[in-house]
């Protein structure tokens, strides 16, 4: 199984809502991201998760809030967005073993619209 | 920080190659490259790390210039199921090695025509 799935696949928010994006993934990886892509542009990535600790946190505003409960799955909880946070949110996973890099595997990505 | 590719976009005839580059103002620990098709996830396509080691796609080749902190993608006998964004995807090197901060570069687009 090398799947990540994330849940739900369509968003429809407004801007006083609260809502959370999920990950899963059941390959025994370590390392899970979360990355922001607009159209056209490629994969921006927001935060990293190594061995259920947030290690990497890329100056994202506080109204995206990660949250990983255990090895695998990862949350993101969404807060008072603003239109301009529509994109599509991807998730990824990798074994993360400390010193050694892997290839990361990608979810189908929500898409996330703010109004 | 962000690498940047070149080129931003190029229109294949099937059967052709073709060479996207990847450049980093910084230090590599390694390289990866993945695919991504319009309204679809990136796919993996390679990883090459420093010192050497190398894994990934059988008809897809790859080389990474440590020194010059470069790395090239080859596409050769190119198919129509090429067609996609392709991104280089760099990390930087930290204590202990890697670090896990996986940074997507500029992107190239390719179109395989028949």
């Amino acid at each position: 199984d090398t799947e990540v799935t994330q849940t739900p696949k369509h968003l429809v928010m407004g801007m006083t809502n609260k809502k959370s994006l999920k990950c899963e993934q059941h390959m025994g990886h370590r390392a899970m991201y979360w990355y922001k892509q607009k159209a056209k542009k490629p994969p921006e990535l927001m935060f990293v998760y190594s061995y259920e600790k947030l290690s990497i946190n890329e100056s994202v505003p506080s109204r995206f809030s990660p949250e990983c409960p255990n090895s695998s799955l990862l949350n993101l909880h969404l807060h008072a967005l603003q239109p301009e946070d529509s994109a599509l949110y991807l998730c990824a996973s990798s074994q993360g073993r400390q010193g050694k890099n892997t290839e990361a595997f990608f979810g189908q990505g929500t898409r996330l619209t703010v109004v | 920080q962000q690498p940047v590719q070149s080129p931003q976009a190029v229109i294949l005839r099937e059967g052709e190659d073709a060479v996207i580059n990847c450049s980093s103002s910084k230090a590599l620990y390694s390289v990866h490259w993945y695919r991504q098709k319009h309204g679809e996830a990136p796919v993996f396509l390679m990883i090459l790390l420093k010192g050497g080691e190398q894994k990934g796609h059988e008809k897809i080749s790859a080389s990474f210039n440590e020194k010059k902190q470069q790395s090239s993608l080859y596409l050769t006998a190119s198919q129509l199921s090429y067609s996609g964004t392709y991104f280089c995807g760099t990390e930087y090197s930290g204590y202990g090695g890697a670090t896990n901060k996986l940074i997507f570069g500029t992107g190239t687009l390719l179109a395989v025509q028949p």
